[in-house]
């Protein structure tokens, strides 16, 4: 059972914005920074934001990441059809002292 | 340019001990900062991290399986192996091998591999 809860699903129409939430607690989140990794199907996952809310080289303005206490959202504007994935979030846990994943969404272009 | 690329059984039986290998180029893993790491991801189901070795040889393994794992590298070959001992039908899953950055020892992946399909049956 991951410790950074992401809701299962979210769609929204075309050229509309959509926002994934991440929960987790002051030994994660609340405490060190937050990754955002995008999984398109049947591919190796990708990352998209890390630190928060910094874009590696080549990713798409249009995904932009921020972090609030022991929260943290990705949001993508402009949705399109090649957005439609699994995206998760990611951290470091000092209480377990690993790496651990949020329970990842589903974004659906409708 | 960054590469990495998972080797190894595709099935393995119950009890048995696996062992992956995680080729790579483009990076030095002598080089300040960086690791190595590996996660899972069993069909249909989430990421989950295993283990992650950095550049000082330091090493990290998920709680919930470091009685199991054993994450080494071999810096002149640029390889690092993963194994872990005691397989089980729930460990059927997609092994990632990535490369790691981190500062202040908090991490994150940006080079991932393909992943490599190891199945757990009898």
């Amino acid at each position: 059972q991951s410790v950074l809860t992401q809701p299962p699903s979210v769609s929204e129409a075309p050229r509309q914005r959509v926002t994934i939430s991440c929960s987790g607690s002051s030994s994660n989140i609340g405490n060190n920074a937050v990754n955002w990794y995008q999984q398109l199907p049947g591919k190796a996952p990708k990352l998209l934001i890390y630190y928060d809310d910094l874009l590696p080289s080549g990713v798409s303005d249009r995904f932009s990441g921020s972090k609030s206490g022991t929260s943290a959202s990705l949001a993508i504007s402009g949705l399109q059809s090649e957005d439609e994935a699994d995206y998760y979030c990611a951290a470091w846990d000092d209480s377990l002292n690993g790496y651990v994943f949020g329970t990842g969404t589903k974004v659906t272009v409708l | 340019q960054i590469t990495l690329k998972e080797s190894g059984p595709t099935l393995v039986k119950p009890t048995q001990t696996l062992t992956l290998t995680c080729t790579f180029s483009g990076f030095s893993l002598s080089t300040s900062g960086v690791g190595v790491g590996w996660i899972r991801q069993p069909p249909g189901k989430a990421l989950e991290w295993l283990a992650l070795i950095y550049w000082d040889d330091d090493k990290r393994y998920s709680p919930s399986l470091k009685s199991r794992l054993t994450i080494t590298k071999d810096t002149s070959k640029n390889q690092v192996v993963l194994t872990m001992t005691n397989m089980d039908p729930v460990d059927t899953a997609t092994y990632y091998c990535a490369h790691s950055l981190a500062a202040a020892g908090r991490p994150y992946f940006d080079y991932w591999g393909q992943g490599t399909l190891v199945t757990v049956s009898s």
